[in-house]
């Protein structure tokens, strides 16, 4: 069975500083890794996805992640923070040899950044 | 990125009445799409996936016959909302796979419904 663990409801940080959303995963084989963010009322927008190649993977608004095996995660970071930024974050999963299941998604976390 | 649309975004009805999302890929044909419930400060549940062409699959706990879903054709499934009643009332995100490249998964914004 696949799932995602994001183990922070929420998280602060101040407008400036790095900010790193966690993110671990349980899938069979290689796993397929996507970040999506959340605004209000609004559907989710893709940020970044892992497949294959670097484990450091660039996406949308300057976040990026990395691809950790050993660790099961794939935790979302960005160097300096945005107010903009605040939104919720969903990590979601699923195997590359799942055929057409749906991506398995974690519980959200969401990001607040402080003016 | 990939464009996936959703009509309407919002919608109010009376309970007993039945209400039809639409959902269509923009720029890309999707041979599969997902739809989804959330509930407010929740995550998103899977409620189905609808292929092109064929019967719907659903999770485990969801109404087939309360909740239609038709995809019919490579760029548009639609979720009907039969015999509406309050606790129906919920935001509903469709989903597309694109399966080029590497099959990403986009959202529609979502459509956020409210049964009188």
């Amino acid at each position: 069975a696949q799932s995602v663990a994001q183990p922070e409801d929420q998280v602060n940080v101040a407008e400036g500083n790095p900010l790193t959303v966690k993110c671990t995963y349980s899938v069979s084989g290689n796993p397929y890794l996507f970040w999506y963010v959340q605004y209000p009322n609004r559907g989710l927008q893709f940020l970044l996805k892992y497949i294959t190649g670097d484990n450091l993977v660039k996406g949308s608004y300057g976040f990026e992640a990395e691809f950790n095996k050993s660790q099961t995660s794939f935790h979302l970071k960005k160097p300096s923070a945005l107010v903009s930024d605040s939104a919720l974050y969903f990590c979601a999963v699923r195997s590359s040899n799942s055929g057409n299941t749906p991506l398995v998604f974690g519980k959200g976390t969401r990001l607040s950044v402080i003016a | 990125g990939a464009v996936v649309s959703q009509h309407p975004s919002w919608v109010i009805c009376k309970s007993g009445t039945s209400v039809k999302i639409e959902c269509r890929s923009l720029d890309f044909q999707a041979t599969t799409m997902f739809w989804y419930r959330q509930f407010p400060k929740q995550s998103l549940m899977l409620m189905a996936t609808s292929n092109e062409g064929s019967k719907a699959t659903y999770e485990q706990g969801v109404e087939k016959d309360k909740f239609l879903i038709n995809h019919a054709s490579l760029t548009l499934s639609t979720l009907t909302v039969t015999s509406a009643h309050p606790e129906d009332s919920s935001f509903y995100i469709c989903s597309a796979r694109d399966p080029l490249p590497q099959e990403t998964q986009y959202f529609g914004p979502g459509t956020r419904l409210l049964v009188l």
